[in-house]
Formats: structure tokens, C-alpha cells, sequence
């Protein structure tokens, strides 16, 4: 079982916006990264740290956190938004060792 | 340029071990805070972290596989190797190899750059 908890799905209207939420104890301790996977491809990262965007990445995403919630918000979701996205950390142990969560399956309307 | 490649069996029978190797490009596994982790995912489920291996050669596993695994680095090739003993039908997945960053000030790790992936099937 995930140390971090998503919500299996989510659906969102063309253009409206969406939050995504990541649960788990680590996430008091450490940043959750965000990473959007299409069907047939390699996850992609596209919310790191704070609130860092990769290079290519939209500026309609963007990430928080408070306590132990991690939210990937879309602001303005397009079809082309909709995948699996899956948020990370580390365990909430401490040691050096990563946890993802379950994934949310983003259907954009 | 960052680039990843896995490479390895497609087909590996039950109890065999597997050998996957990681071949990268445009980054150094010798600079600080530089790792290289394997992540699985079994079809249609989500992503599984396994190993990270770390620019100062220290290594980290999934807890629940830690006996089965063991990762290692040739920074003069560019490569990282994993090996996962006692393969069983449940560890058919892709195969994926991760640029891992660690922040040392924050201890926070993101994979920024991953490898297309290798499907491996496990099956007599």
C-alpha cells in the first residue's frame, strides 16, 4: 500500500479548473513532485519543489502544499491535460527512500 | 542534452534474475546531489519506486524488496545496473530508469528525466 493517498479520478470541464490532491505524512517534512503520464509514455515532471515548473511545462500548473496535502492545481485544464498524474515524496520515515501515490486519472470534459 | 535507455530481457522465466542496465548521456552520476533510481509499473497500476543509487556511490531500496535488489554504477560507462533476484509473473512491469536530484539542503528528491522504459515479462 502507498504511503501517499490520491484520489483515483477526477474529472474536470474543458477550461475550468482542477486541483489534484496528494495525502501523507512525508509531506509535512517534504516537497511532493507531480508528474503527468499519457498512455504509452514515460511519466513526465511537471511540478517540482515549492512550486518549480520544468522548462516546456504550462503555466497553468502549478503546485501547493499545506500540512499534509499536496495539491497540482489546473488552471484552464485542456484536453491535452488528460492522464494519469502521479505525486512523490519521500517515505515518511526520513530515510532515504521514495514513496509515489496512487495516481489520479484525469478525464478533462 | 539528459538522455535515458534501459536495456534487458523482455522475457526472463520465474526464479531467474533479472539484469537491467540504465545507459545515460548529458549528466554526471559524480556530481553532488546527481542519483539515478529504477522505477517499475506493472500494466495498469501505478508507479513503483525501487532503487536509487547516489553520486557518493550510497544506495537505497524499496523496503519490501530490498533482499531481492541490488543497484550499482559505472560512471566511466555512464551506467547504472540493477539486479532483481527470484523473479516472479508479479513483477512483469516496464522498467524505467530516473534521473533522481537531491536537494541536500532540503532532502527532497524529483526524478526530472526519465528512459522510455523496458517491458519485462515474467513467464515459463
Amino acid at each position: 500500500s502507498s504511503e501517499l493517498t490520491q484520489d483515483p479520478a477526477v474529472s474536470v470541464a474543458l477550461g475550468q479548473t482542477v486541483r489534484i490532491t496528494c495525502q501523507g505524512d512525508s509531506l509535512r517534512s517534504y516537497y511532493a513532485s507531480w508528474y503527468q503520464q499519457k498512455p504509452g509514455q514515460a511519466p513526465v515532471l511537471v511540478i517540482y519543489g515549492k512550486n518549480n515548473r520544468p522548462s516546456g511545462i504550462p503555466d497553468r500548473f502549478s503546485g501547493s502544499s499545506s500540512g499534509n496535502t499536496a495539491s497540482l492545481t489546473i488552471t484552464g485544464a485542456q484536453a491535452e491535460d488528460e492522464a494519469d498524474y502521479y505525486c512523490n515524496s519521500r517515505d515518511s520515515s526520513g530515510n532515504h527512500r521514495v514513496v509515489f501515490g496512487g495516481g489520479t486519472k484525469l478525464t478533462v470534459l | 542534452q539528459v538522455t535515458l535507455r534501459e536495456s534487458g530481457p523482455a522475457l526472463v522465466k520465474p526464479t531467474q534474475t533479472l539484469t537491467l542496465t540504465c545507459t545515460f548521456s548529458g549528466f554526471s552520476l559524480s556530481t553532488s546531489g546527481m542519483c539515478v533510481s529504477w522505477i517499475r509499473q506493472p500494466p495498469g497500476k501505478a508507479l513503483e519506486w525501487l532503487a536509487l543509487i547516489d553520486w557518493d556511490d550510497d544506495k537505497y531500496y524499496s523496503t519490501s524488496l530490498k533482499t531481492r535488489l541490488t543497484i550499482s554504477k559505472d560512471t566511466s560507462k555512464n551506467q547504472v545496473v540493477l539486479t532483481m533476484t527470484n523473479m516472479d509473473p508479479v513483477d512483469t512491469a516496464t522498467y524505467y530508469c530516473a534521473r533522481t536530484n537531491y536537494d541536500i539542503l532540503t532532502g527532497y528528491f524529483h526524478f526530472d528525466y526519465w528512459g522510455q522504459g523496458t517491458l519485462v515479462t515474467v513467464s515459463s
